[in-house]
Formats: structure tokens, C-alpha cells, sequence
């Protein structure tokens, strides 16, 4: 599997604050993706990175927004974070756009 | 935007039986791929199958692309084939990858 690393795991926010998540992979793949997952819903695609500084919106991408600014980094930011933004958000990365991604561990994100 | 069916919803199994997960699309589909969730939420890619068969271990994956709908079989299951199986992927040119909601499978042993 992509050495694929997610930080934090797990964070506990309020309202209203801003809130950063990273994800770090060192396999060199060009394609970086963020998804949520929520009960219900399976996983839903946030915003994704076909290269350093070129991204994409997603399905759900509303409140959220996302920067690469070199290969193996890319960030997604809630600005202002709400409680219907409590969810296990997942990075992906892959050689190629639609190709086999692999996924990282994960990060619990809870907004009171 | 594509749809993608996954039956059933919840499988339970003894340990050592077999099964078949289904996954159909609305449309014609490219890059079909295969998860698996263990209970600890780590997500694992089991196959990238746009069409054909592939086999690895006691997991098997059929894509039939003209007809909307790919089967992963699984033999023999063990406790730990447990969790969360996703089929997903996409359509035309997009590079956007669609999830199905899955099938949630329990081995007792």
C-alpha cells in the first residue's frame, strides 16, 4: 500500500473555529483526494488534486477548501467549522486520475 | 451523475461459507474497484477491475461492464473477512471516484 499518513487522527472542535487536516503520502502520486464518510452515506468526495496547486471540487465541497503545494502534502481547511462537518474524513492518493487509490487511516473529527 | 447499487446491504455468514457481493451501475462505468473496511475503519483496495475476472487468495472479482454490474466472491470465509465491502467508480472521462454505500459482512466463527 501508498505510505499514506493522516494528522491528527482524532480532534475534538467548537463551532466556529478553523480546523486544518494533513495528509502526507510518499509514494510520488500525482492524484490526491479528500473524502467524508458518514453513516448512511458511504464515502462522498470533498475536493481532490490532480498536481501541485490544481485542484478540484467534489461532491460535498461547500465549506470546505483545500491547498497542495508540493507533491507529497495536501490540506483540507474548514474555515469555520460546523456541527454537520463531524465525520471520519479520509485522504486517497493515486498514480493516475481514476485509477487504484489507496487511502489513509483516517481522522476522526467531532464539532460541538 | 452515476448511480451505484450494492446488494445486499448486510450479509451474515459462519465461518468457511461462501458469498457473492453485488455491485450494479446506472450507466456504463470505467475503473470499477473493490474495498474493503475492516472494523478498525482502515480501508483497503482489494481490485482495480474495469472488466474481466481477477483472483487473489480466496477473493475473486467479475466485472461485466456492458451489462452494469460487477460480483466479488469471497470462499471460504474467515472472521476476519468481517467489515464493510465498497464497490466504486467512474464514469466517462471524470476522475471522480462514486461509492457505492456498501455491504456489511459478519463471519462468526
Amino acid at each position: 500500500d501508498a505510505g499514506i499518513t493522516q494528522s491528527p487522527r482524532h480532534k475534538v472542535t467548537e463551532t466556529g473555529t478553523p480546523v486544518t487536516l494533513r495528509c502526507h503520502q510518499t509514494e510520488n502520486h500525482r492524484y490526491m483526494y479528500w473524502y467524508r464518510q458518514d453513516p448512511g452515506h458511504g464515502l462522498r468526495l470533498i475536493h481532490y488534486s490532480y498536481g501541485v496547486k490544481d485542484t478540484d471540487k467534489g461532491e460535498v465541497s461547500d465549506g470546505y477548501s483545500v491547498s497542495r503545494s508540493k507533491t507529497e502534502d495536501f490540506l483540507l481547511t474548514l474555515e469555520s467549522a460546523t456541527s454537520s462537518q463531524t465525520s471520519v474524513y479520509f485522504c486517497a492518493t493515486s498514480l493516475a486520475g481514476a485509477s487504484e487509490q489507496f487511502f489513509g487511516p483516517g481522522t476522526r473529527l467531532t464539532v460541538l | 451523475g452515476i448511480q451505484v447499487e450494492q446488494s445486499p446491504p448486510d450479509l451474515i455468514l459462519q465461518e468457511g461459507a461462501n458469498s457473492t457481493l453485488r455491485c450494479n451501475f446506472s450507466d456504463s462505468v470505467n475503473n470499477l474497484q473493490w474495498f474493503h473496511q475492516n472494523p478498525w475503519g482502515q480501508l483497503i483496495n482489494l481490485f482495480y477491475i474495469p472488466s474481466g475476472t481477477k483472483q487473489n487468495g480466496r477473493l475473486s472479482a467479475t466485472t461485466v461492464a456492458t451489462e452494469r454490474y460487477s460480483l466479488l466472491y469471497i470462499s471460504s470465509s474467515q472472521t476476519t473477512d468481517s467489515g464493510v465491502y465498497f464497490c466504486a467508480t467512474t464514469q466517462g472521462g471524470s476522475e471522480k471516484l462514486v461509492f457505492g454505500k456498501g455491504t456489511k459482512l459478519t463471519v462468526n466463527p
